[in-house]
């Protein structure tokens, strides 16, 4: 079955500096997606990215990146020069199966102090 | 456009008492889903349904039954209440998937304590 692991359950970081988030996924799929929501204090879902398993390019939007490793079954997200209002529970999430519901990671909550 | 809405946003159950859950979306999204989400361990999919008129289950749906009459409306019923059934309900929808799954937004939560 699909899996999603994050092992970071809580990061505390100091703002201005960078911040690393594992995912690290399991699929029987040979095609796949994989995507990554943020939920901030307010408790809604916010979807931040999705990507296709074809492109192992980096992806980069602002101060995120995210880098998808299919040897390592890894798609890390890096936030840059991290802000207070970054603080928020990420969660990495791929489809069960094609294109049916997601499975999510448990999450990893990122606190920012300023 | 309001995307996805959840009612109520807050409920408090005594157990045995039922309850429904209604999530509407303003989007025309086939797909509609119900996620629980309780601390530590992230969102469960409850059951989700891919058109209307049509449900299946997800990996925590006993307890939980579903219906899918309008294709804008996906409600969420509890039966008898558990103390369990204590956590945060999400709805979510999402376009059709042909090719490659969509992102899937999701309607602010509902908090239920059962006591």
């Amino acid at each position: 079955a699909q899996k999603v692991t994050q092992a970071q359950t809580e990061i505390s970081v100091v703002e201005k500096e960078d911040v690393t988030l594992d995912c690290v996924y399991e699929t029987r799929d040979t095609t796949y997606y994989l995507f990554w929501y943020k939920q901030p204090p307010s408790g809604e879902l916010v979807f931040l990215i999705r990507r296709n398993s074809f492109d192992e390019q980096n992806e980069i939007s602002g101060r995120y990146s995210w880098n998808f490793q299919k040897s390592t079954s890894s798609f890390n997200f890096t936030i840059t020069a991290s802000q207070v209002v970054d603080s928020a529970v990420y969660f990495c999430a791929l489809p069960n199966s094609g294109n049916t519901p997601l499975v999510f990671g448990k999450g990893t909550r990122l606190s920012v102090i300023a | 456009n309001a995307g996805v809405t959840q009612t109520p946003k807050f409920r408090v159950l005594k157990t045995g008492q039922s309850m429904t859950l209604l999530c509407a979306q303003d989007m025309n999204h086939e797909y509609m889903y119900w996620y629980r989400q309780d601390p530590g361990m992230g969102l469960r999919l409850i059951h989700y349904s891919v058109g209307e008129g049509t449900t299946a289950k997800g990996e925590v749906p006993d307890g939980y039954n579903v219906s899918r009459l309008k294709k804008q409306n996906f409600l969420l019923g509890l039966e008898s209440a558990a103390p369990s059934q204590t956590s945060v309900y999400f709805c979510a929808s999402s376009t059709r998937a042909y090719l490659a799954p969509y992102e899937q937004y999701f309607g602010p939560g509902t908090r239920l304590t059962v006591t």
